[in-house]
């Protein structure tokens, strides 16, 4: 069965370096989430992405985050100056439709900024 | 704007019992809805979905949930727990107001099943 992929698992960086997180999506879905969960609290929607560009992003996707698909199999979330708050789980998501279609979801990033 | 509150942080139940774990939602349109289960370690699995039609909607591994439009519900049940039931479970909402479709969740459940 199709399944998302994230790489890595686990990233620890040091505050203020950037992070690239991958994720693999299903491969012939056309739209293309990044969510966090920080411990213990929700899940929490950052970006959607269709057609190469961003369809919605959150308050929390400021100006240090970016999104890209640098070709036809990859979807990455960059951080570019981490802060100690970006420390959380990040989660990649896909779908072949919107809104009813369902969210198929990766493993997770676990992400710890020292 | 949507919203989803699941009462409840954790519910701990014995095998064999009743899983009864409840999500209600708001919503200015009518709503999408999806229960997700993550093991530990393990990323978001769909349960099951509403749309449209059939209020009462099955899932995986035994789950129901039922649409109640006049309480703003979704729970989420399981006639006779599994000790592999125990994980933690969200309720969202499709955000269908805007273009990107984002999910909307719920704080989260946690599932204990007790031997």
């Amino acid at each position: 069965e199709p399944e998302v992929t994230q790489t890595p698992s686990h990233q620890v960086t040091q505050m203020g370096q950037e992070v690239i997180l991958r994720c693999v999506p299903i491969s012939n879905h056309l739209y293309f989430y990044w969510y966090r969960q920080i411990l213990g609290q929700k899940v929490e929607f950052l970006v959607s992405f269709y057609n190469n560009e961003i369809s919605e992003k959150s308050e929390i996707f400021d100006d240090q985050f970016s999104v890209e698909r640098p070709d036809g199999s990859n979807f990455t979330l960059k951080i570019r100056s981490t802060k100690l708050e970006d420390s959380a789980m990040y989660f990649c998501a896909s779908t072949e439709r919107l809104s009813t279609d369902t969210q198929y979801f990766g493993p997770g990033t676990r992400l710890t900024v020292l | 704007a949507q919203s989803v509150t699941q009462l409840g942080s954790h519910v701990s139940v014995s095998e064999g019992a009743l899983v009864l774990l409840r999500c209600n939602y708001s919503s200015s349109v009518p709503p999408y809805l999806f229960w997700y289960v993550q093991y530990p370690n393990q990323g978001l699995q769909l349960l099951l979905k509403y749309t449209t039609g059939a209020t009462l909607v099955k899932g995986i591994n035994g789950f129901e949930a039922e649409f109640k439009k006049s309480e703003t519900s979704f729970h989420l049940t399981k006639p006779s727990a599994h000790m592999s039931d125990a994980a933690e479970y969200f309720c969202a909402v499709s955000d269908r107001a805007n273009q990107g479709g984002k999910l909307i969740f719920g704080q989260g459940t946690e599932l204990s099943v007790k031997p």
